[in-house]
């Protein structure tokens, strides 16, 4: 089974601070993404890697960042987290190649900006 | 520019009838389409998926269908379930691409 874990399930911090968000896969798959959802918007791409140190932007890459050092990790990083920033965030992994584009989920990452 | 459209934000149904969920897409080079369920707390899950080839899957009690003349897709799920309930995002991606459009979802409420 795929596996995809996320660092942290619940977090809570401050406007202004730097926030760390990682992602870690087991199935050696090339493609990682990062999302955010929000209600009635559903879920809008961040960033995506399709292979380690590469990186594109996806729709809304503003205020964000991200690092794939190693295939398996794939990490997002608000410089300076803002009020707006709260949501879930949720990292996916999929292989790349036609026709496989099935992503798996992690559990998502909660996160509150005060 | 939402690509992937999900217009219906909550449908609920009652339990043994069938849940047809609708999804309309707008870029044409989409050729591989997938649904995802979602429970609170966690994150989606692979539900079913279609390429462009077919205009029907199904799986069990899953079946979507593609129309792509008319760019929509739909998932009907039959007998609905209690737990069914939760929500539905639709997702779009060109079949090299890998990169993945998904709807605003729709959350499926089955009453026993």
């Amino acid at each position: 089974d795929v596996k995809v874990t996320q660092s942290s399930r619940y977090l809570v911090k401050r406007t202004g601070e730097k926030v760390f968000l990682e992602c870690v896969q087991d199935m050696d798959h090339e493609n990682m993404f990062w999302y955010r959802q929000d209600p009635g918007l559903g879920l809008r791409l961040i960033y995506f890697s399709y292979d380690v140190k590469m990186k594109e932007k996806g729709d809304i890459p503003e205020g964000y960042s991200v690092s794939r050092e190693k295939k398996e990790r794939f990490s997002l990083i608000l410089e300076s987290a803002s009020t707006n920033q709260t949501s879930m965030y949720l990292c996916a992994s999929s292989h790349r190649g036609m026709g496989q584009g099935t992503q798996y989920f992690g559990p998502g990452t909660r996160l509150l900006v005060l | 520019d939402q690509q992937v459209k999900q217009n219906s934000p909550s449908l609920s149904v009652q339990e043994g009838r069938i849940s047809i969920l609708n999804c309309d897409y707008t870029n044409s080079m989409f050729d591989y389409f997938l649904w995802y369920k979602k429970y609170p707390a966690e994150g989606p899950t692979f539900l079913i998926s279609i390429s462009s080839i077919k205009d029907k899957n199904e799986d069990g009690r899953f079946t979507v269908f593609l129309n792509k003349s008319a760019k929509h897709l739909s998932l009907h799920i039959v007998p609905s379930q209690p737990g069914d309930s939760a929500v539905y995002f639709c997702a779009a991606s060109d079949y090299n691409n890998n990169d993945m459009r998904f709807g605003a979802g729709t959350r499926l409420t089955v009453k026993p």
